[in-house]
C-alpha cells in the first residue's frame, strides 16, 4: 500500500544542522510533489516547502528560506528535509506529506496532502 | 499571505448530534478558471500525522465515513460531522492550496465529547 515511513527522533544543539528523511512506497516518487510540513508544541501546522520529485524544482516558505534544503534521491524513492542553524523554536514534529495531485512535464498540479509520513521529532537544546 | 481562521477553538458535542466547525480566509480560495475552491479539512488525532479528509472544499477522501461534509466556497467554508461518533475526538484543521508558493492552516479546533 501507499505510505511514508520517516527517519526517527533527533536532538540536536542551537546552531547545528539536521536532516530528516521520508521514504516513499507503493507510489512511484517522481509522479507527486512531495512537502514539508511542522507542527510545534499546541502550534498549528506550519508549511515549510515543497519539491517536484520528477524534475527536483523546490519551493520554499519566505520564512524558512535560506535555512532549509529539500532534496529528493528517486533512486532510492527518498526526499530530504535538511535544515541548519537551529534554534530551540524549531523543535517540533516534522512531517513529510505527498501531494495528491499529479506532476508531469515538468509541472505539478497542486492539491491536498493525501499522505503523510509518520512524524519525526527533532528536538533543539543546549 | 492568505490568513486561515477558524471557529469555534474547541468545540464539545453529544454522541450522535452535529458538530460544525468554520473556516475563514483572508482572500478567497476560489480558482476562477476551474470554479474550484483549493480548500481541504483535516483530522488529527493525538501522536499521529494528518489525516485527509476532504479536498476541493467538498469532496470526501476515499474511506472517509460519510457523516463527514465540507461545504462552502470563495471565503467561507464549514466542516460538518453529522453525527457524532467517540472515535471523531480530534483537532480538526482547515488548509488552503491556492497559494502555491504559500500554503497555510487554521489554528486547529478540538472536538470532544460532552
Amino acid at each position: 500500500q501507499v505510505q511514508i515511513v520517516q527517519s526517527g527522533a533527533e536532538v540536536k544543539k542551537p546552531g547545528a544542522s539536521v536532516t530528516v528523511s521520508c521514504k516513499a512506497s507503493g507510489y512511484t516518487l517522481t509522479t507527486y510533489a512531495m512537502h514539508w510540513v511542522r507542527q510545534a508544541p499546541g502550534q498549528r501546522l506550519e508549511w515549510m516547502g515543497w519539491i517536484n520529485a520528477g524534475n527536483g524544482n523546490r519551493k520554499y516558505s519566505q520564512k524558512f528560506q535560506g535555512r532549509v534544503t529539500i532534496t529528493r534521491d528517486t533512486s532510492a524513492s527518498t526526499a530530504y528535509m535538511e535544515l541548519s542553524s537551529l534554534r530551540s523554536e524549531d523543535t517540533a514534529v516534522y512531517y513529510c506529506a505527498r501531494d495528491r495531485g499529479f506532476c508531469s512535464g515538468g509541472a505539478c498540479y497542486h492539491d491536498a496532502f493525501d499522505v503523510w509520513g509518520q512524524g519525526t521529532m527533532v528536538t533543539v537544546s543546549s | 499571505d492568505i490568513v486561515m481562521t477558524q471557529s469555534p477553538d474547541s468545540l464539545a458535542v453529544s454522541l450522535g448530534e452535529r458538530a460544525t466547525i468554520n473556516c475563514k480566509s483572508s482572500q478567497s480560495v476560489l480558482y476562477s478558471s476551474n470554479n474550484k475552491n483549493y480548500l481541504a479539512w483535516y483530522q488529527q488525532k493525538p501522536g499521529q500525522p494528518p489525516r485527509l479528509l476532504i479536498y476541493w472544499a467538498s469532496t470526501r477522501e476515499s474511506g472517509v465515513p460519510d457523516r463527514f461534509s465540507g461545504s462552502g466556497s470563495g471565503t467561507d467554508f464549514t466542516l460538518t460531522i453529522s453525527s457524532l461518533q467517540a472515535e471523531d475526538v480530534a483537532v480538526y484543521y482547515c488548509q488552503q492550496y491556492y497559494d502555491g508558493l504559500l500554503y497555510t492552516f487554521g489554528q486547529g479546533t478540538k472536538l470532544e465529547i460532552k
